[in-house]
């Protein structure tokens, strides 16, 4: 079973929408999370950690953790054409070792 | 500006050869960590190392080695052994814990020819 899931889409919405990213984690010990946005051909961007369970807002994005359900989510409201990207959801690894495991991404796809 | 320099930007390997990837951070994180990423896939942890002189395997490391003599530096050499290396290879720091992200350097992309 992956420890992190993530629906490959591609997610496609018109500029101007809000677009939403699930993932799911299996481990219920963990305590962060982290969003990366990846665009064709580049590493990864830390956009967003989120610790809480409920919402975290920075500007046009919101992360939403459910501890209980064990998801996690991001919204971009007023999509652009340049949040077009992979988004990579991130999770812990057990024991205290620092690494993250990453979902395989979410394709989004922001139509003008 | 403080960051993580990968270098070389792109690599060509011949079939049989050694090749090592470097990987610099002038950001005082003790942490490093080397990534793989195929098209289309997530990202797969090879080694990680939490301080110098110290490190451990993670999830794919066959056909792969490290060191980390120095806290800013953690060069990654593909060997001969890794019978499939064309992928794109992520390099990133962070702060020791589970609370921090990763600051990730540009990456190369390694292709055997």
């Amino acid at each position: 079973q992956k420890e992190v899931e993530q629906n490959s889409g591609p997610l496609s919405v018109p500029e101007g929408a809000i677009a939403s990213l699930n993932c799911t984690y299996s481990d219920r010990g963990s305590q962060s999370f982290f969003w990366y946005r990846q665009y064709s051909g580049k590493s990864p961007e830390l956009i967003m950690s989120i610790y809480s369970n409920g919402d975290k807002e920075d500007g046009r994005f919101t992360a939403q953790l459910n501890k209980a359900s064990q998801y996690v989510s991001l919204l971009i409201r007023d999509s652009q054409p340049s949040d077009s990207a992979t988004y990579l959801c991130a999770v812990p690894g057990s024991g205290n070792t620092g690494k993250l495991i990453f979902g395989q991404g979410t394709t989004l796809q922001v139509k003008p | 500006d403080g960051g993580i320099t990968q270098s070389p930007k792109y690599l060509f390997r011949k079939e049989g050869q050694n090749v090592t990837l470097s990987c610099e951070q002038n950001l005082n994180h003790d942490a490093m960590y080397w990534y793989r990423q195929d098209p289309g896939q997530g990202l797969r942890l090879i080694y990680y190392s939490q301080i110098v002189n110290d490190f451990q395997k993670g999830d794919i490391a066959e056909g792969y080695s490290v060191s980390r003599e120095k806290k800013e530096s953690f060069p990654l050499t593909v060997t001969s052994a890794q019978k499939n290396p064309t992928a794109f290879y992520l390099c990133a720091s962070s702060i020791w814990g589970q609370d921090y992200g990763y600051t990730f350097g540009s990456g190369t992309r390694l292709t055997v020819v």
